[in-house]
C-alpha cells in the first residue's frame, strides 16, 4: 500500500498561473480532505469530499476548486494563483477517526 | 465553534526525560475526539494518539500518553523517555463528526519540541 500520495512535491508558480494538485489514496477511503499549512498556524481545511462525485467547502475555500471524479483521487485546482496561496498543501483520507496524511506539496507563488 | 489552544510555541527537554505538551480545547459538543500529530522537519504529519470524549481511561501508545482532563478541557501529551528523534513540531487537534460522517478537524498552532543530548 502506498497510502496517500501527492503530486507534485514542489512547485513554483507565477501570479495568475493555474495548476492542479493531485491526491491519490489506495485504501478505499470515502472521505478525503485538502488542507493548507502556513507558518505559525495549524492546518486549515480548504475543501473536503465525503465520496466519489461529492465535494464541499471547508474553512478557507476561496481561490480553490476541487473534484472527486474517482474515489481514489481528489484534485485541488488553483485557477489564478496569488502570492497568498504560497503554502504547504496536505491531502488526507479518513478511516474511522483517523486521518491519513500525504507527504505534502510545497507551493510558492511569485 | 471548536477551538484548540497550544500555549507553548517551543520547548526544550533533556534526552531520556519526560515532557508534557499542553493543549486546551473549547467545544459545546458532548461527542468529540482529540488527537496529537507529530511533524518532523521532513514535513509529513504522523498520527500519534487519539482520545474519544467518552473514553474514561487516558490513551497510551508506547511512550506517548494523553492526559485527558475533561472538566478542565485539557488534552496534554506526555512523552516519556525523550529521544533525539522526538524533536519535531507537535499539533493537538480536535474532531467533531458531522452528519454524513464528515469529520471536522480543528488544529492548534503547534509546539516545537527540541530534545537536547
Amino acid at each position: 500500500n502506498a497510502g496517500v500520495t501527492q503530486t507534485p512535491k514542489f512547485r513554483v508558480l507565477k501570479t495568475g498561473q493555474s495548476m492542479t494538485l493531485l491526491c491519490a489514496q489506495d485504501m478505499n477511503h470515502e472521505y478525503m480532505y485538502w488542507y493548507r499549512q502556513d507558518p505559525g498556524m495549524g492546518l486549515r481545511l480548504i475543501h473536503y469530499s465525503v465520496g466519489e462525485g461529492t465535494t464541499a467547502k471547508g474553512e478557507v475555500p476561496d481561490g480553490y476548486n476541487v473534484s472527486r471524479l474517482k474515489k481514489q483521487n481528489f484534485l485541488l485546482g488553483l485557477e489564478s494563483a496569488a502570492p497568498s496561496q504560497t503554502s504547504v498543501y496536505f491531502c488526507a483520507s479518513q478511516q474511522g477517526y483517523e486521518q491519513y496524511f500525504g507527504p505534502g506539496t510545497r507551493l510558492t507563488v511569485t | 465553534a471548536q477551538k484548540i489552544t497550544q500555549t507553548q510555541p517551543g520547548m526544550f527537554v533533556q534526552e531520556k526525560e519526560a515532557v508534557t505538551l499542553d493543549c486546551t480545547y473549547d467545544t459545546s459538543d458532548q461527542s468529540y475526539g482529540l488527537f496529537w500529530y507529530k511533524q518532523p522537519s521532513s514535513g509529513e504529519m504522523i498520527f500519534l494518539i487519539y482520545q474519544g470524549s467518552y473514553d474514561e481511561q487516558n490513551a497510551t501508545e508506547g511512550r506517548y500518553s494523553l492526559n485527558f482532563q475533561k472538566a478542565r478541557k485539557s488534552a496534554n501529551l506526555v512523552i516519556s523517555a525523550s529521544q533525539l528523534g522526538d524533536s519535531a513540531m507537535y499539533f493537538c487537534a480536535m474532531s467533531e463528526t458531522l452528519s454524513g460522517g464528515y469529520q471536522k478537524v480543528t488544529f492548534g498552532t503547534g509546539t516545537k519540541l527540541q530534545v537536547i543530548p
